[in-house]
């Protein structure tokens, strides 16, 4: 009963150094999606994906890549990191991406860019 | 494009108290409104949802009722408990977001034995 796994919990980097933020379902949900929260902004949208093979870019998508090989694996690519990215960063699913349709959270990956 | 605003916190009430945390929401077309909470540590969850005008969402003893009059989703509880701490955000999906989750800034509420 797993839900949506994020690795790490925490991470701190130097500028300019790249990581991959893990994250894993096994609902076998088509959607995927990437969130930063940052306080007094809420939670913005950075890439989401409707299935293996297809990745779209959301509100906040620069300096971040993904890809979907895979249905169960999002991952999250900083290549460059910057003190801008400094965040919370969840992955969340749902079945298809319909709209009506509920979020499944991970627990968050709490990143600082020194 | 279509957003939400939630009304800013922190808020704090003692045990028992009724809550009001206030959401209005700006769109073209129709959205689907939610209530999201987030306990200390954790991701969100879905508390409630409305998919369109005059639906109201209920769980937990919180209701929200989908207002197009007001363009409103307001979250209200009659009587808070201390395990009610915690932040909440609004949110909207709609075609008009190609069915992309928009969130307000959050409203941390802090309940007070």
């Amino acid at each position: 009963n797993a839900g949506v796994t994020q690795t790490p919990k925490f991470q701190v980097l130097k500028t300019g150094q790249s990581m991959t933020l893990q994250c894993a379902q096994d609902m076998n949900h088509e959607y995927m999606s990437w969130y930063r929260q940052d306080p007094g902004m809420g939670l913005r949208l950075i890439h989401y994906s409707v299935g293996a093979g297809i990745t779209d870019q959301g509100e906040v998508p620069n300096g971040y890549n993904v890809s979907r090989s895979t249905t169960e694996d999002f991952p999250l690519r900083l290549l460059s990191a910057a003190p801008s990215q400094t965040s919370v960063y969840f992955c969340a699913s749902s079945y298809s991406g319909s709209r009506n349709e509920k979020l499944f959270f991970g627990s968050g990956t709490q990143l600082s860019v020194l | 494009g279509d957003s939400v605003t939630q009304m800013e916190g922190p808020v704090t009430l003692s045990e028992e108290a009724f809550l009001t945390i206030n959401c209005t929401y700006t769109a073209t077309g129709y959205p689907s409104l939610f209530w999201y909470v987030q306990y200390p540590g954790e991701g969100l969850q879905l508390l409630l949802k409305a998919t369109k005008a005059d639906d109201k969402g209920s769980n937990k003893g919180f209701e929200a009722t989908y207002r197009k009059e007001t363009t409103s989703f307001h979250l209200e509880k009659g009587s808070v408990q201390v395990s009610d701490s915690a932040v909440y955000f609004c949110a909207l999906s709609s075609s008009n977001t190609g069915n992309q989750f928009y969130f307000g800034t959050g409203t941390s509420l802090t309940v007070i034995p």
